[in-house]
């Protein structure tokens, strides 16, 4: 069965500051990837998604993330912070079948500091 | 707003009660998922529906059931509710039963459980 590890449970970043958020996956293929934001009182949203092709994947609100089969890593970058990045953030991966869809990570709570 | 309602917003009720989740995918999806997210589970994929059959099955406890509607709605029954049940409950939709057909979240039902 596939999982997901996000290693950091709390990050804080200055506004403005470059961002970093890891996650590990095991799965025994190739994975469906997913970066998800989950504003306070709200519902996830999708950032952006890797399936097959160009490694580094552009989402939206200026997010990247790069997948690295030989380190089974999906790490979400943006290069400049906004107070409005401030939420918690969900790594998942999908199986191409079966009858476990997607698996989430534990969650990075992000909080940004002027 | 993902154009997925979830009803109601909020719930609280008692151990030992019986309450229904309702869910309203996007116009146009097929597909529609439940998840629970609680402190100490995380994010979990509960079941899915397509077109009025159940596609998948994920940690749904025997007291949990769902289905899905002509008109696609679905609804989540949970019952003979326990402390340990409150969570959020989310559903998604997408348009077809792929995990790399993006799956638009709700905003979420809070069951809390007295």
């Amino acid at each position: 069965a596939q999982s997901v590890t996000q290693p950091d449970i709390h990050i804080t970043v200055s506004e403005g500051a470059s961002l970093e958020l890891r996650c590990n996956y095991s799965y025994g293929a190739t994975p469906y990837l997913f970066w998800y934001v989950q504003s306070p009182g709200q519902g996830l949203q999708l950032l952006l998604k890797y399936f097959s092709g160009d490694t580094l994947v552009q989402g939206i609100k200026g997010f990247e993330a790069e997948f690295k089969r030989s380190q089974s890593s999906f790490n979400l970058r943006k290069p400049s912070v906004h107070w409005s990045d401030a939420a918690e953030y969900f790594c998942a991966v999908g199986a191409y079948f079966g009858n476990e869809k997607l698996t989430f990570g534990t969650g990075t709570r992000l909080t940004i500091i002027p | 707003d993902s154009g997925v309602t979830q009803t109601p917003k909020h719930l609280i009720t008692a151990t030992g009660q019986r309450v229904t989740l309702r869910c309203s995918p996007r116009s146009g999806d097929l597909s529609v998922y439940w998840y629970q997210q609680s402190l100490d589970q995380g994010l979990q994929f509960l079941i899915q529906y397509y077109n009025g059959e159940e596609r998948a099955k994920g940690n749904i406890l025997e007291r949990f059931s769902a289905q899905q509607f002509p008109d696609l709605h679905s609804e989540l029954n949970l019952s003979s509710l326990e402390l340990g049940d409150s969570a959020l409950y989310f559903c998604a939709s997408s348009v077809e039963d792929r995990d790399y057909n993006e799956q638009f979240f709700g905003p979420g039902t809070r069951l809390t459980v007295l």
